[in-house]
């Protein structure tokens, strides 16, 4: 049964800061992995999706690695804003079921 | 982007009565739609897995007779909740995929 932990659960950085949210999954057989932020009460806003074949993909000031083999996913965000505060979830998808970790709840300090 | 939209955001119904979520997919046909729940401060769960033109295959553990998913076209799910209950209340959200996964903005319902 796929598994997925995300560290850390909760992360309180100061603005302008560099910082990198990690996800782990148990089974490598995944389609894609695709990471999302959620504000309170809100939908999910797909940020980033890397199909298993690839081990990189950057959008903006966001970059997410993808290890497969060793069932590992970052999520670096560079030169942090307030506007960034949020909840990030990663997912990875397999056989059209897309499992979802806890979440890192973000909260950038002004 | 694809679009998915839900509807309604926000929901209060009393206990016992029966609450409707729709899911459409504005722009793309999208023969699977999902449904998932999410408690406070907890991951998406998946619930089913809706089929157009099929019965929805529901994750262990999900009542089918209390979570009816009805998938009339390629461009809309249905998620009724019957009978609720207040420990229903949750955030429900759909999800169709057009390559990648794309969501719904989720319905808050309350159960008073």
């Amino acid at each position: 049964k796929q598994e997925v932990t995300q560290i850390p659960a909760a992360l309180s950085v100061p603005e302008g800061e560099n910082l990198v949210l990690n996800c782990s999954f148990t089974d490598s057989a995944i389609y894609n992995l695709q990471w999302f932020r959620q504000d309170p009460g809100k939908g999910l806003t797909s940020l980033l999706l890397i199909q298993s074949s690839q081990r990189e993909q950057t959008s903006g000031r966001l970059n997410a690695s993808l290890d497969k083999s060793s069932g590992r996913s970052t999520l670096y965000i560079a030169a942090s804003q307030p506007g960034d505060s949020a909840t990030y979830l990663c997912a990875v998808n397999r056989d059209d079921k897309i499992i979802f970790g806890k979440g890192t709840r973000l909260h950038i300090l002004p | 982007g694809a679009v998915v939209s839900q509807h309604p955001s926000r929901v209060i119904c009393k206990s016992g009565t029966s609450v409707k979520i729709e899911c459409r997919s504005l722009d793309f046909q999208a023969t699977t739609m999902f449904w998932y729940r999410q408690f406070p401060k907890q991951s998406l769960m998946l619930m089913a897995t809706s089929n157009e033109g099929s019965k929805a295959t529901y994750e262990q553990g999900v009542e089918k007779d209390k979570f009816l998913i009805n998938h009339a076209s390629l461009t809309l799910s249905t998620l009724t909740v019957t009978s609720a209950h207040p420990e229903d209340s949750s955030f429900y959200i759909c999800s169709a995929k057009w390559g990648e996964a794309f969501f719904g903005q989720g319905t808050r319902l309350t159960v008073v």
